[in-house]
C-alpha cells in the first residue's frame, strides 16, 4: 500500500539540540511539503521541494533545515535557532508541484514535537 | 498567510443531521480543497473543486464554490458520528509568488453525537 511514513511519532527536543524529523513516501511523487501545525490552527508551509535535489523555503523556515537527496526522503532539521518548536510537523507530496494546483496532496500522520 | 478563513470554528450536531462549513478565501485560486482531520494524525482528502467549477459531489459531501463572492461550502448529509474530525479549506493560489501552493484555513471542528 502506497503512502508517506513520519518518524518517529513523538519527539522531545533538549535546550540547544537539533533534531531530525523522518519523512519517507512509495507514492512516486516529486513534490514534497513539510507543514508545521499549532494547537487549533491550520497548517503553515515550512518548506517544499518540487524535485529531487531542489527545495525552496516556505512561509516560516527560519530555525528549520531540509535535504532532498533521494525521491522518497524529505527529512526536516528543527535546529537549535528555531525557540518555539513545540507543534504537530506533517509531511506532504503531491504528483508534482506545478500540476499541484490540480492535485490533492497526500498526508503523514505526523511527529508530534515537545521542549524537555 | 492565511487565505482561507472558516466558519464556524465549532459544530454541534447530532447524528442524522447534516453539517455545513463555510470558507471564504481573499486573491485568485486554481482549485479549493477541503481536508479531514481525525484527532492526532495527518489530513486526508476529501473533495478538490476547480475554479471553472460550481458544485461537486462525493458521497455524502456537495461542496460548493462561489468565485464572485470568493467563498465555498462544505456540506456533510446525514452525519455520523464517525464523522466526528476537523475539516480544512485550502487554496491552491492562482499567481505571484505563491502560484501552486496550498493556503489552510484554520478549520471547523464538527462534533458528531451518535
Amino acid at each position: 500500500d502506497g503512502g508517506i511514513t513520519q518518524s518517529p511519532k513523538y519527539l522531545f527536543r533538549k535546550e540547544g539540540q537539533n533534531v531530525t524529523l523522518s519523512c519517507e513516501q512509495n507514492l512516486n511523487h516529486d513534490a514534497m511539503y513539510w507543514y508545521r501545525q499549532d494547537p487549533g490552527q491550520g497548517l503553515r508551509l515550512i518548506y517544499y521541494s518540487q524535485i529531487v535535489n531542489d527545495f525552496q523555503k516556505g512561509d516560516i523556515a527560519e530555525g528549520y533545515s531540509v535535504s532532498r537527496e533521494k525521491k522518497e526522503s524529505f527529512p526536516l532539521t528543527v535546529t537549535s535557532a528555531q525557540k518555539n518548536p513545540t507543534a504537530f510537523y506533517l509531511c506532504a507530496s503531491s504528483i508534482g508541484f506545478w500540476v499541484s494546483s490540480n492535485q490533492p496532496q497526500h498526508f503523514g500522520d505526523g511527529t508530534r514535537l515537545s521542549i524537555l | 498567510s492565511q487565505q482561507g478563513e472558516e466558519d464556524p470554528q465549532a459544530l454541534s450536531i447530532q447524528e442524522g443531521e447534516n453539517a455545513t462549513m463555510n470558507c471564504s478565501y481573499k486573491t485568485s485560486i486554481n482549485n479549493l480543497q477541503w481536508y479531514r482531520q481525525n484527532s492526532g494524525r495527518g489530513l486526508v482528502h476529501l473533495i478538490l473543486i476547480r475554479s471553472n467549477e460550481r458544485e461537486k459531489h462525493s458521497g455524502r459531501l456537495r461542496v460548493t464554490l462561489d468565485t464572485s463572492k470568493k467563498s465555498s461550502s462544505l456540506l456533510i448529509t446525514a452525519s455520523r458520528a464517525a464523522d466526528t474530525a476537523s475539516y480544512f479549506c485550502a487554496t491552491a493560489n492562482a499567481g505571484g509568488t505563491s502560484y501552486g501552493k496550498l493556503t489552510f484555513g484554520q478549520g471547523t471542528i464538527l462534533t458528531v453525537h451518535p
